[in-house]
């Protein structure tokens, strides 16, 4: 079963423009969230990472993220995007004791015009 | 300041051949993972390992193995290498018990092409 949907495969932006990356998860239980940026030709960089308490959670690069429950989501925001976040963006979730592993949703590909 | 470090970017091999991607990581994790990345795919898990000489299969094993016979090192072997395993191949690593919670690290990765 996929624990991590990403509903949109490519977005594009303006450069300037807010950003929203959506992810959708299903676990039962609390789950620990974390979104990842990947660079071409790169590895995943953490941007940020949710396990308890304040459900707005701040990351790198002026990134951030709320953790909805009611709507098992975890979007992704940005109040004005940089071309430079031009990338790939992955959420993932650790369910639980699975001794670390994380699920990866399929990705979003973020392109910005200048 | 590298932590997690894959021998090789980038890899051609031939169909039926042996190949050994190596990764090394100076973090003292308990756990590493290899997964395969592909375009609209995302990243599959491959295998992962716990703890020296102990390995688990991911979602996609066939075609795989593994050895883990230091901590620090995970070696992802294809026993005969055909052409659907050209991909990008990630590499990542993560302590257990309360510093789980700092996620992975990821090496850069491989991207292998089987010709």
């Amino acid at each position: 079963a996929q624990s991590v949907t990403q509903p949109d495969i490519h977005i594009t932006v303006s450069e300037g423009a807010s950003l929203e990356l959506r992810c959708n998860y299903s676990y039962g239980a609390t789950p620990y969230l974390f979104w990842y940026v990947q660079s071409p030709g790169q590895g995943l960089q953490l941007l940020l990472k949710y396990f308890s308490g304040d459900t707005l959670v701040q990351g790198i690069k002026g990134f951030e993220a709320e953790f909805k429950r009611s709507q098992s989501s975890f979007n992704l925001r940005k109040p004005s995007v940089h071309w430079s976040d031009a990338a790939e963006y992955f959420c993932a979730v650790r369910r639980g004791s699975t001794l670390g592993r994380l699920y990866f949703g399929r990705g979003t590909q973020l392109t910005v015009w200048p | 300041d590298v932590k997690v470090t894959q021998s090789s970017r980038y890899l051609v091999k031939r169909t039926g051949e042996k190949v050994f991607l190596e990764c090394v990581q100076d973090m003292d994790h308990e756990n590493m993972f290899w997964y395969r990345q592909d375009p609209g795919l995302g990243l599959r898990l491959i295998y992962f390992s716990y703890d020296v000489k102990m390995k688990e299969k991911g979602d996609i094993p066939e075609g795989y193995s593994v050895s883990r016979e230091k901590k620090e090192r995970f070696s992802l072997i294809l026993e005969s290498a055909s052409t659907n395993q050209t991909s990008m191949y990630l590499c990542a690593s993560t302590a257990q018990g309360g510093r789980l919670n700092y996620g992975y690290t990821f090496g850069s990765g491989t991207r292998l092409t089987v010709v």
